[in-house]
């Protein structure tokens, strides 16, 4: 099955840096890949996906990237402010078939410091 | 619009105990899931239904979890006998899904906090 590896699993970053999250998939049938961020005692919320057809999608100061060759996609937040302090996790989606079925990364703890 | 609603939020009970935990998706969406979400893990599919039907339960363990969703909407998860490791938080999620193939957006609930002890 689907294996999604997620790097760092803590950062910390200064207010109005960017922070980077990392994931990586095994199954190169995959082809849908969201990022969720997850606030303390609070469900997963859904704040950007990509499809396997496009290399980059932005909403804002949010950009996830996809390298399909290398099977990596990433998170970008640019500028980020102390309400992006969450778990943030990426995942991605089996082959058809098996459609809806998300694997999950194991979550970057993003801390944004004054 | 109102989101995935799932009660209770949080469940004490000892081991051995049932325990049950309810789940009403987004209105109109056709696809249901329940998730396990261990500390500090991302969550794990237990199982999907579409519409009525459990279409993917591989990871459901069949001999103490059970699951229905009558009428397609509604969802209750449960577990007899609890067991100590079943401590985790579960999650109900929903999306509207239009095809055979490809992925859709799945949109989360608050969850359940379980704790065994």
């Amino acid at each position: 099955g689907e294996n999604v590896e997620q790097h760092p699993s803590t950062l910390s970053v200064q207010e109005g840096d960017s922070a980077v999250i990392k994931c990586t998939y095994s199954d190169s049938a995959s082809n849908y890949f969201p990022w969720y961020k997850q606030e303390l005692g609070k469900g997963p919320q859904l704040i950007i996906d990509i499809r396997s057809n496009v290399g980059e999608k932005k909403d804002q100061r949010i950009a996830v990237t996809l390298n399909k060759t290398a099977k990596h996609f990433s998170l970008h937040i640019t500028e980020t402010q102390p309400e992006d302090s969450a778990v943030y996790f990426c995942a991605a989606s089996g082959p058809p078939g098996t459609a809806s079925k998300l694997t999950f990364g194991t979550g970057t703890r993003l801390q944004v410091t004054l | 619009e109102a989101g995935v609603v799932q009660s209770p939020r949080y469940k004490i009970i000892e081991k051995k105990q049932p325990v049950a935990f309810w789940c009403n998706p987004i209105s109109g969406h056709n696809t249901l899931y329940w998730y396990r979400q261990n500390l500090g893990q991302g969550p794990e599919l237990l199982i999907r239904y579409e519409n009525e039907e459990a279409v993917d339960d591989s990871q459901l363990p069949k001999d103490r979890f059970s699951a229905e969703r009558l009428k397609g909407v509604d969802s209750t998860l449960k577990i007899q006998p609890a067991e100590l490791g079943d401590s985790a938080v579960y999650l109900c999620a929903s999306s509207l899904v239009r095809g055979t193939s490809g992925s859709y957006e799945q949109y989360f609930g608050p969850g359940t906090r379980l704790t065994v002890t």
